[in-house]
């Protein structure tokens, strides 16, 4: 079945660890991207790819990290240099501009950190 | 700048009942999308509809509908006759050409709806 995966679910971290959140799609899509929410508020963006090898920041990307060495993947790693980092982060992927969705954007699962 | 408002944090229904929850956007884009996502317990957004600046067609999909008015800057969504399992948070989100072709989206904070039995 095609579709976006996030690994783990759940996942726990001592203050001062780094820590990497995975994120797969076999959708074929060209851009991936990174949220996070917090609870009652909506989703900010942490960082985005449209192609691989390359990737810009968003509006918090401060304290994270990504990379994008295939269309597949874009791993998030959340450094011990964010403040707050529990939080419940979401993995977005949108199709290329040859769809007729290319502007819409699909979901993961999510992964919630929680900071020890 | 892009901002979303829902005005609406919590909203309880009794099922059957219908329910609307508003959106309320701002942009200085002449090309813009509107959108819906579904946010069960569980905790995956769910797309649920887009809607581009140029089409203000009024969509309807079984119980959902949604009413997109420009002259109020709103893309409001109703459910008619509620069910439980429509229990979720919904958020509704805008992406413009300003954003270039990355299509940012730019999200309110989300509106819960709870529906008792």
């Amino acid at each position: 079945d095609g579709g976006i995966t996030q690994s783990p679910k759940y996942l726990f971290r001592k203050e001062g660890q780094n820590v990497t959140l995975s994120c797969e799609q076999n959708l074929n899509h060209d851009a991936m991207y990174w949220y996070r929410q917090d609870p009652g508020q909506g989703l900010r963006l942490i960082y985005y790819s449209q192609i691989v090898n390359d990737f810009q920041k968003g509006d918090i990307a401060e304290g994270y990290s990504v990379s994008r060495e295939k269309k597949e993947s874009f791993p998030l790693t959340v450094t011990s240099a964010q403040k707050n980092p529990t939080a419940f982060y979401l993995c977005a992927s949108r199709p290329g501009s040859g769809s007729i969705s290319t502007d819409t954007q699909y979901f993961g699962p999510g992964t919630r950190l929680t900071v020890l | 700048a892009q901002k979303v408002t829902q005005a609406q944090t919590e909203i309880s229904v009794v099922e059957k009942e219908d329910v609307t929850l508003d959106c309320v956007y701002e942009t200085r884009d002449t090309t813009y999308y509107l959108f819906w996502y579904k946010q069960p317990p569980s905790g995956e957004l769910v797309f649920l509809i887009r809607r581009n600046s140029f089409d203000e067609q009024n969509e309807i999909s079984g119980r959902y509908s949604w009413n997109f008015q420009k002259s109020t800057s709103s893309f409001n969504f109703t459910i008619t006759a509620s069910q439980v399992v429509d229990s979720a948070v919904y958020f509704c989100a805008l992406s413009g050409e300003s954003g270039g072709s990355n299509y940012k989206l730019t999200f309110g904070k989300g509106t819960l709806l709870t529906v008792n039995p």
